[in-house]
């Protein structure tokens, strides 16, 4: 166990719908990223919060949102889904800079 | 384009040879690398990092090498065991202006034979 708690683990949603992922990071870490994981890719770095605020954007979609909560819990909202957004959906926290990125266990989304 | 590249998308090593992974990048910017070892089903682990200042960085069997001229990166594992068989993320990161998510390699996996 990371500490980092992603749900759910796994997810089966059709085209055009809306889901939330949840992640809750170690204890004590501020920082919140989300990453994507598509077929036969690396990951893909999504966004940053940093207690609570949005801290950098990397390749996220429009259709895609975030927010990370006063207790720093963070969820990733994914609408109007299309077959190509199925994919590994990793959280990862860190406490600072002086301190290693921990990544939670995912979240397997397939959209049909 | 790609920013982080591992070539090598997977190899296979003797168990009790050297394991060499290698990794590429372009983005002068980054000051800070990271390799991570994922099994199936699981999330990343951090495995051993180096910052842009360091050549060298050694943790046990493992050692990550930089070439900040040739901007080029590798990890070293000595001895190969069974259990190092999985898919390796090279990472790397501009932490400037404290935006630092990472830029991952696409992965490569490797093989330990016994």
């Amino acid at each position: 166990d990371s500490g980092v708690t992603q749900t759910p683990k796994h997810l089966i949603t059709a085209t055009g719908q809306r889901v939330t992922l949840r992640c809750s990071p170690r204890s004590g870490d501020l920082s919140v990223y989300w990453y994507q994981q598509s077929l036969d890719q690396g990951l893909q770095f999504l966004i940053q919060y940093y207690n609570g605020e949005e801290r950098a954007k990397g390749n996220i979609l429009e259709r895609f949102s975030a927010q990370q909560f006063p207790d720093l819990h963070s969820e990733l909202n994914l609408s109007s889904l299309e077959l190509g957004d199925s994919a590994l959906y990793f959280c990862a926290s860190r406490r600072d800079t002086h301190y290693g990125y921990t990544f939670g266990s995912g979240t397997r989304l397939t959209v049909v | 384009d790609q920013q982080v590249k591992q070539n090598s998308p997977s190899l296979s090593v003797q168990e009790g040879r050297i394991s060499i992974l290698n990794c590429d990048y372009t983005n002068s910017m980054f000051d800070y690398f990271l390799w991570y070892k994922k099994y199936p089903a699981e999330g990343p682990t951090f495995l051993i990092s180096i910052s842009s200042i360091k050549d060298k960085n050694e943790d046990g069997r493992f050692t990550v090498f930089l070439n900040k001229s040739a901007k080029h990166l590798s990890l070293h594992i000595v001895p190969s065991q069974p259990g190092d068989s999985a898919v390796y993320f090279c990472a790397a990161s501009d932490s400037g202006g404290g935006a630092d998510g990472l830029t991952f390699g696409k992965g490569t996996h490797l093989i330990i034979q016994p």
